[in-house]
């Protein structure tokens, strides 16, 4: 069954610095999202992305955030300056065009900010 | 706004028996689909079954079946014969017309031996 491939699956960095967390959609989807889910809480939309732009974003998704598909298989997400309050898993998810088949959610990426 | 209110943040079960999570939701939207997502301590987000709203049947998948009860805009999910591996948390998800997921707060669920 195709996947949605997320790396690295656990990164810690240092309060200040900037992370890249990566994301390999399934190869026929064309919508492309990022979640966040703080330990213990529920899942959090961040932002969508179609058509190499961003189609919409939440009001968590601010100029801390920015996300870029660089080439036809990654989807990158890239937080500047990270606070400690970033510290969260990070779940990438694609879908097809048309309803809601085939959402399919990566398998996340801790994030450990310190 | 929608939202998706989980009004069980735990629940326990004994290896078997029959458990039910209760959801409900709010939208002016009408087509729409519903989810529930199983995440082990894993953390990984695992669907366990999908409702499309104009869908009158309920959706089952295995030991698991919904309730939906779409006037009432609620959406309960029934575990049959509860396994061990079945303690996780749960969330309860609604889609709509923009494409991204709207989750409520979780349950976790314990099945006991």
């Amino acid at each position: 069954e195709p996947e949605v491939t997320q790396t690295p699956s656990h990164q810690v960095t240092q309060m200040g610095q900037e992370v890249i967390l990566r994301c390999v959609p399934i190869s026929n989807h064309l919508y492309f999202y990022w979640y966040r889910q703080i330990l213990g809480q529920k899942v959090e939309f961040l932002v969508s992305f179609y058509n190499n732009e961003i189609s919409e974003k939440s009001e968590i998704f601010d100029d801390q955030f920015s996300v870029e598909r660089p080439d036809g298989s990654n989807f990158t997400l890239k937080i500047r300056s990270t606070k400690l309050e970033d510290s969260a898993m990070y779940f990438c998810a694609s879908r097809e065009t048309g309803g809601y088949y085939g959402y399919t959610f990566g398998s996340g990426t801790r994030l450990t900010v310190v | 706004a929608q939202t998706v209110t989980q009004s069980q943040p735990e629940m326990s079960v004994q290896e078997a028996e029959t458990v039910t999570l209760s959801c409900t939701y709010d939208t002016s939207e009408s087509n729409y689909y519903l989810f529930w997502y199983k995440q082990p301590p894993s953390r990984q987000m695992i669907l366990v079954i999908r409702q499309e709203a104009y869908k009158q049947q309920n959706a089952t998948e295995n030991r698991f079946s919904v309730n939906f009860q779409k006037a009432a805009k609620s959406f309960s999910l029934k575990i049959s014969d509860s396994q061990l591996g079945d303690t996780a948390m749960y969330f309860c998800a609604f889609g709509g017309s923009q494409g991204n997921l709207i989750f409520g707060k979780g349950t976790k669920l314990s099945v006991k031996p």
